[in-house]
């Protein structure tokens, strides 16, 4: 168990719809960042937080939203989806805002979009 | 120049064997090298991590060997067994505000008995 709780664990959902992913990061870590996982595209970067604030932006959609609350949870909000939106999302967290250090992954939410 | 490129893509090993998998990348700003074992249906586990001030780390059974002037890196698992098939990935990353993991396409091992 890597500490990092993401809920819910399955999603099946419509084209159009709008869904919310939630990440809880280990204890005492400050960073969360959001990870797109499919078969084709592999482990894809889309956003990192850093104690509430946005750090870093990789191909996240503009579809596509996050935040980080004064919690350190973080939420993932898609909207507008379509059927290449399912996939694997998983989030990570690590002590520091920098992606060079230890990092960890919840166990993924699997959106399917039907 | 961001990209990780890891191969092979799968890979089919004998029980006690020794696994290999290679991954090289362009950025030379890269100083985190972390590989991950992701089964099926679980999120990807930090198995170990290398940075470029060493040229070898291990751990166990699994050792990371780190090329800097040739700017690849490798995972080699020794007396594989079953319960390490799994898919590895490898990853890069820097400091700095925008670094984030770039991930390798990934490796799925399959350790027969």
């Amino acid at each position: 168990d890597s500490g990092v709780t993401q809920t819910p664990k399955h999603l099946i959902t419509a084209t159009g719809q709008r869904v919310t992913l939630r990440c809880s990061p280990r204890s005492g870590d400050l960073s969360v960042y959001w990870y797109q996982q499919s078969l084709d595209q592999g482990l894809q970067f889309l956003i990192q937080y850093y104690n509430g604030e946005e750090r870093a932006k990789g191909n996240i959609l503009e579809r596509f939203s996050a935040q980080q609350f004064p919690d350190l949870h973080s939420e993932l909000n898609l909207s507008s989806l379509e059927l290449g939106d399912s996939a694997l999302y998983f989030c990570a967290s690590s002590r520091s805002g920098q992606m060079n250090t230890e990092a960890f992954f919840g166990q993924g939410t699997r959106l399917t979009v039907v | 120049q961001q990209q990780v490129k890891q191969s092979p893509q799968s890979l089919i090993v004998q029980k006690g064997g020794i696994s290999i998998i290679n991954c090289a990348y362009e950025n030379t700003a890269f100083d985190y090298f972390p590989w991950y074992q992701q089964f099926p249906g679980k999120g990807p586990a930090l198995l170990i991590a290398i940075r470029p001030d060493v040229s070898e780390k291990k751990e166990g059974r699994f050792t990371i060997s780190f090329n800097k002037s040739a700017k690849q890196f490798s995972l080699h698992i020794m007396d594989s067994q079953p319960g390490d098939s799994a898919t590895y990935f490898c990853a890069a990353s820097s400091g700095g505000s925008q670094g984030n993991l770039i991930f390798g396409k990934g490796t799925k091992l399959s350790v027969k008995p």
